[in-house]
């Protein structure tokens, strides 16, 4: 079976952009967190959705923003990109949410650099 | 007072070694505690997960939460090259997020 899959891998872009990542979870899963995680930091909580709405959202600015699909498939938007915002995004994708959520699988993640 | 505390490293072992890996957190609400390892360019998997005070072992790994102190430990016996990687702790309180520690990363030479 194919585990989470995240696209692009890699991805750079300038300050002021926009940007879209995409993320694929496994099969019967039905949540979706994302994740940012800094060099030499733990990953940091931005959003996690299950069945198409926002279940809960991480201490980020507006400028974040996320949705899942029918297919549970989700996008992480950031808009006017800041060269803080240069980090390894990781989708985890979980059964359910709530309580059985704390088993997360990861994708590899997209590494963005903001230049 | 950081809700999550764990020493960054690195820590360098010989082969064979035991590993120690610790963290301290703060925060009682906390129910599920969790070890991740992540791999350089990867994505943290999932290594321990227990929700009580007391050690779960599986295989060359055990995982100790002792909730009076607060604090969570790792232990890896028989320590292999392979096991080189970064170590996560991390906690969850039931609700939608995971809590990560910064990480510790480990070596073990061969």
């Amino acid at each position: 079976d194919a585990g989470v899959t995240q696209s692009p891998t890699h991805l750079i872009k300038t300050r002021g952009q926009q940007v879209t990542l995409r993320c694929s979870p496994i099969s019967g899963h039905k949540s979706v967190s994302w994740y940012q995680q800094v060099l030499g930091q733990g990953p940091q909580f931005i959003f996690q959705y299950y069945e198409k709405e926002e279940r809960g959202r991480g201490n980020f600015p507006d400028r974040f923003s996320a949705r899942q699909f029918p297919n549970y498939s989700s996008e992480l938007n950031v808009n006017a990109l800041l060269l803080g915002d240069s980090a390894l995004y990781l989708c985890a994708s979980s059964l359910a949410s709530g309580a059985v959520n704390e088993k997360l699988f990861f994708g590899s993640g997209t590494q963005l650099s903001v230049l | 007072q950081k809700e999550v505390e764990q020493d960054p490293g690195p820590l360098s072992v010989p082969e064979g070694a035991i590993v120690s890996l610790n963290c301290t957190y703060s925060n009682s609400a906390f129910q599920y505690f969790m070890w991740y390892r992540q791999y350089s360019r990867k994505g943290p998997e999932l290594l321990m997960y227990t929700y009580s005070s007391g050690n779960k072992e599986d295989g060359r790994f055990t995982a100790q939460v002792d909730k009076s102190s607060k604090y969570i430990s790792l232990f890896i016996r028989d320590s292999q090259p392979s096991d080189s990687a970064t170590y996560l702790c991390a906690f969850f309180t039931g609700g939608f997020k995971t809590i990560f520690g910064a990480g510790t990363r480990l070596f073990v030479k061969a």
